[in-house]
């Protein structure tokens, strides 16, 4: 299984432009999400959906958008790129949180944007 | 609400000897607890978990976790370290309180194991 996918890996912006960075998996999962990592920073939520249709915010969803319009598929969309969002993306995946499914995420293996 | 704490930036070893990572958390519910590893240049891989039942559970790789309720803590371990243990290594809570879809990430800790 390709598991979780993300495209491109690597990516430079100028300030203003705008791109999509993709997300699919293969593993019929319910809920995706969105972080941003930054070093020492963590992991902050971005956006997450719990089913085609259905997405929300998370903490730093500023300068972001999505949409999940098929289970797998989960594209995050920067709109007039700034400087403060140059990080690593990661997309992830989970079952949904109901009786025996406990939630572990599955990560793709992240997206490196640099806006200058 | 949910959270968790991560308390130290940098975990040093020397290969071979015993490693030791710490988490507390807090929740509102009961928590399911997570541990995930991140490799240079890589996403997160998930080691282990604790929902219910023995407190000690195992995961890959040899590491270990033990879920403390009164101390709110979950802190993972392994006998002994590797240098391919290097890495950063988060821990993470779900509250089971009804509502909750989205988990709780620590900052981190970097695991350096000298050879």
């Amino acid at each position: 299984n390709a598991g979780v996918t993300q495209t491109p890996k690597f990516r430079i912006l100028k300030i203003g432009q705008s791109m999509t960075l993709q997300c699919t998996q293969d593993m019929n999962h319910n809920y995706m999400y969105w972080y941003r990592q930054d070093p020492g920073m963590g992991l902050k939520l971005i956006y997450y959906s719990v089913g085609a249709g259905i997405t929300d915010k998370g903490e730093v969803p500023n300068g972001y958008n999505v949409s999940r319009s098929t289970t797998e598929d989960f594209p995050l969309r920067l709109e007039l790129a700034a400087p403060s969002q140059t990080s690593v993306y990661f997309c992830a995946s989970s079952y949904s949180w109901t009786g025996a499914n406990t939630g572990e995420l599955f990560f793709g293996e992240g997206s490196r944007l640099t806006v200058l | 609400a949910q959270s968790v704490a991560q308390p130290e930036d940098q975990v040093n070893v020397a290969e071979g000897n015993p490693l030791t990572v710490k988490c507390t958390y807090s929740v509102s519910g009961n928590p399911y607890l997570f541990w995930y590893v991140q490799y240079p240049n890589r996403g997160l891989q998930f080691l282990l978990k604790y929902i219910t039942g023995d407190n000690l559970v195992k995961g890959s790789y040899g590491f270990e976790a033990e879920f403390n309720k009164s101390q709110t803590s979950f802190h993972l371990k392994k006998p002994s370290a590797l240098v391919s243990d290097s890495a950063l290594y988060f821990c993470a809570v779900r509250d089971t309180q009804y509502g909750n879809n989205r988990p709780a990430f620590g900052k981190g800790n970097q695991v350096v194991v000298i050879p």
